[in-house]
C-alpha cells in the first residue's frame, strides 16, 4: 500500500515551453501534497504544499507564477512548470501525506526528471 | 531553528560491516523523525521512523536510536550488504505539521 506515481519519469522539452508534472496516490486519499526539486547529489528542497481544493502554499524563493500547482482531488495533483528554461532542468519528485491513521508519514513519488534544452 | 545536520556526507563500509549515520537538530517542537534510502534516479523511500517517546526503533537490520536530551538521532545499519548502497537522509518534523525539514544525506557505499 501506500504508492505514489509520477508522470512522465522524464521529460526533454524546449526552452520556453510549458511541462506538466502528474503526481497520483494510487491506493490511499491524500489531503496534502508535496512538490520537492532535487539537484544533483543534493538534499530535497520543499518547493510547495498543496492541499485538496485550496491555493498551494510556496516556500520562499519559489516563483508560484512559474511552478502552477494544482491539487483537484484526493488522489491528484500537478506542477506544470511554465516557460522553462535550462536553469529549472532538475529532478521532481511529489509526495502524498496519507489523509487519515498514519500520522506525518509521507509517501514519495519516483521523481520526474527534466531536461530543458 | 529549521536544519537537521547530517553526518558524515559519504561513507565506505565493508560488506557485514555496521553503517552509522548521525543527525542533530535544534527545534525542539520536531517529534517525528524518519529516515529515507534513495537509489538513484528514484524517488525516497521511507525505511524507518522513530518519535521522541522511545529511543529505539529496530526494523530488520535498520536501527534508529534518538537521544531526545542531545537532540541528536542516528541509523544504524547492521550486516551492510552491497545492496545498501544508496543515499540516506534523515529527517524531521513537528508534530501537526505537515513539513519534512531534511538533512544533507549521506552517500553511502558498501564494498565487498
Amino acid at each position: 500500500g501506500a504508492v505514489v506515481s509520477q508522470h512522465p519519469s522524464w521529460v526533454i522539452c524546449k526552452s520556453g515551453t510549458s511541462v506538466k508534472i502528474e503526481c497520483r496516490s494510487l491506493d490511499f486519499q491524500a489531503t496534502t501534497m508535496f512538490w520537492y526539486r532535487q539537484f544533483p547529489k543534493q538534499s530535497l528542497m520543499l518547493m510547495a504544499t498543496s492541499n485538496e481544493g485550496s491555493k498551494a502554499t510556496y516556500e520562499q524563493g519559489v516563483e508560484k507564477d512559474k511552478f502552477l500547482i494544482n491539487h483537484a482531488s484526493l488522489t491528484l495533483s500537478t506542477l506544470t512548470v511554465t516557460s522553462a528554461h535550462p536553469e529549472d532542468s532538475s529532478f521532481y519528485i511529489c509526495s502524498a501525506r496519507v489523509a487519515s491513521g498514519k500520522g506525518n508519514e509521507q509517501f514519495f513519488g519516483p521523481g520526474t526528471r527534466l531536461t530543458v534544452l | 531553528q529549521q536544519q537537521v545536520k547530517q553526518s558524515p556526507q559519504s561513507l565506505i563500509v565493508q560488506k557485514g560491516g555496521i553503517s552509522i549515520i548521525n543527525c542533530a537538530y535544534e527545534n525542539t517542537a520536531f517529534d517525528y523523525f524518519p529516515w529515507y534510502q534513495q537509489f538513484p534516479g528514484k524517488g525516497p523511500a521511507l525505511l524507518i521512523a522513530i518519535r521522541p517517546d522511545v529511543s529505539e526503533k529496530k526494523e530488520g537490520r535498520f536501527t534508529i536510536s534518538f537521544n531526545k536530551s542531545a537532540k541528536q538521532f542516528s541509523l544504524h545499519i547492521m550486516d551492510s550488504q552491497p545492496g545498501d548502497s544508496a543515499t540516506y537522509f534523515c529527517a524531521a518534523n513537528p508534530g501537526g505539521g505537515n513539513k519534512l525539514t531534511f538533512g544533507t544525506g549521506t552517500q553511502l557505499k558498501v564494498e565487498l
